[in-house]
C-alpha cells in the first residue's frame, strides 16, 4: 500500500496568514493527489484534484502543487471559515490511502 | 449534480451485522463508481472498498476482505454496504462517496460524499 504522510499534524495561524501543508507519498504517484477539507461534524469536501486543479466553487485562496512524491496545499490568506482538518489522498492505485490529517486553527 | 443520501444511524451488538444504504439522486447512476469509507471517532479517513455501478465489480481493502460486501440496486439508484462480525472498533461514521469507474479509477476523486451514517457497536 502507498503510505501518505502529512505535516504538520496541527497548526495555528492568524487570520490573513499564509498556511502551507505538505504531503509525501511513499512512492511516486505522478499527480494523482487530492486534497479534502473536513469541518467539525461534517463530511469531507473536495478542494483540489490532480494535485493542482481547484474544484468548482472552492475559493481561489486554496492552491495545490507538486508531483511524484511531494505535494503542498497552500491557503494564501487564512480565513476563520477555513478552520478544519485537511487530508491528502492518493488516487494512483487501490487501496486508496489518506494522510493522517492536518488540523488548522486560528 | 449528484447527491448521495445515506440511511440513518445504527446501533449493533458485537458479532452482529449492519447494512448502510446510499441513494444517488441522479439518473446517471451507472456512469460512476461508489467508494465506501469510514472514520472512527477522532480519527482519520479509511477507504473500505469500491463498487462499479455499471457492472457490480468490486474492490475491497485487504483489511475488510471477507467481512464487507458492497452491492447496488440500479432500479433504485442505491448502493449498499454490509459489514459482518461487528466489533467495538467498528464504531465509526461510515461514508459513501462518488468515485471513478473502470478505466478512470486512477486520478478519480471522492466527490460528492454522503452525509455519513454513524454505526455504534456496543454490548
Amino acid at each position: 500500500d502507498i503510505q501518505m504522510t502529512q505535516s504538520p499534524s496541527s497548526l495555528s495561524a492568524s487570520v490573513g496568514a499564509r498556511v502551507t501543508i505538505t504531503c509525501r507519498a511513499s512512492q511516486s504517484i505522478s499527480t494523482f493527489l487530492n486534497w479534502y477539507q473536513q469541518k467539525p461534524n461534517k463530511s469531507p469536501n473536495l478542494l483540489i484534484y490532480d494535485a493542482s486543479s481547484l474544484q468548482s466553487g472552492v475559493p481561489s485562496r486554496f492552491s495545490g502543487s507538486g508531483s511524484g512524491t511531494d505535494f503542498t496545499l497552500t491557503i494564501s490568506s487564512l480565513q476563520p471559515e477555513d478552520v478544519a482538518t485537511y487530508y491528502c489522498q492518493q488516487s494512483y492505485t487501490v487501496p486508496r490511502t489518506f494522510g493522517q490529517g492536518t488540523k488548522v486553527g486560528i | 449534480q449528484v447527491q448521495l443520501v445515506q440511511s440513518g444511524g445504527e446501533v449493533r451488538k458485537p458479532g452482529a451485522s449492519v447494512q448502510v444504504s446510499c441513494k444517488a439522486s441522479a439518473y446517471t447512476f451507472v456512469t460512476f463508481g461508489i467508494s465506501w469509507l469510514r472514520q472512527a471517532p477522532g480519527q482519520g479517513l479509511e477507504w473500505m472498498g469500491w463498487i462499479s455501478l455499471n457492472n457490480g465489480d468490486t474492490l475491497y481493502a485487504q483489511k475488510f476482505q471477507g467481512r464487507v460486501t458492497l452491492t447496488t440496486d440500479t432500479s433504485t439508484t442505491t448502493a449498499y454496504m454490509d459489514l459482518r462480525s461487528l466489533r467495538s472498533d467498528d464504531t465509526a461514521m461510515y461514508y459513501c462517496a462518488r468515485d471513478g469507474e473502470w478505466g478512470n479509477l486512477a486520478g478519480a476523486s471522492f466527490d460528492p460524499w454522503g452525509q455519513g451514517t454513524l454505526v455504534t457497536v456496543s454490548s
